[in-house]
């Protein structure tokens, strides 16, 4: 149980364009999603907590214009990296939590790598 | 300001030993610590928490110990077996676990044969 998926895996585009990637929780319900990012050999680092049917809540120095969250269901929430720059390039991963489980722990997906040309 | 912190870029332990990876964090507000195992390419896989209200958790090979005045927690796996080679992320959170994830930077654990 706990598992959540992520598309694509991989994703390379051209600066200037806008890339969206998925995550879904397969086996349950999500009512709150964490999106993360991770660049070479650095931690994980927060970029926002997304809510089903609310507005996502943005970390410090997380530009919200730039990366639109859309948390539309209690399994899918949505991470869109709008005009895309090289600087962008970092792997993202979600996270999902299963508050209905009882637990606390966040299950993570397997992550995207993004490479901006 | 690095809020959870691994000092040890990396540890190599010998297999059937135990490996004892360290972790510190500054903010005293966390109340949940959460050890995750990672590989390259891949997503953080859970393996053992501990709330601030305790001091030990064990699930099978590996525990977790947390000294809050010391603001420190270690996860001890034994024994050690090849397939424990990854990274391990210390993280930390506060609301007892409803919030975002800090990460430290990591350590890379080796088992040698």
């Amino acid at each position: 149980g706990a598992v959540v998926s992520q598309h694509p895996s991989r994703v390379i585009c051209k600066s200037g364009t806008s890339v969206k990637i998925e995550c879904r929780s397969l086996d349950f319900q999500a009512t709150t999603m964490f999106w993360y990012r991770q660049f070479p050999k650095q931690s994980l680092m927060l970029m926002a907590t997304s809510n089903e049917g609310s507005k996502a809540t943005y970390e410090q120095g997380v530009e919200k214009d730039k990366f639109l969250i859309n948390h539309a269901s209690l399994t899918l929430s949505t991470l869109t990296v709008t005009s895309a720059h090289p600087e962008d390039s970092s792997f993202y991963i979600c996270s999902a939590r299963d508050g209905a489980g009882g637990g606390n722990e966040q299950f993570f997906g397997p992550g995207t790598r993004l490479t901006v040309l | 300001d690095q809020q959870v912190k691994q000092n040890s870029p990396s540890l190599s332990v010998q297999e059937g030993r135990i490996s004892i990876l360290n972790c510190d964090y500054t903010n005293s507000m966390f109340d949940y610590f959460l050890w995750y195992k990672k590989y390259p390419a891949e997503g953080p896989t859970f393996l053992i928490s501990i709330s601030s209200i305790k001091d030990k958790n064990e699930d099978g090979r590996f525990t977790v110990f947390l000294n809050k005045s010391a603001k420190h927690l270690s996860l001890h796996i034994v024994p050690s077996q090849p397939g424990d080679s990854a990274v391990y992320f210390c993280a930390a959170n506060v609301g007892g676990g409803a919030d975002g994830l800090t990460f430290g930077k990591g350590t890379h654990l080796i088992i040698q044969p």
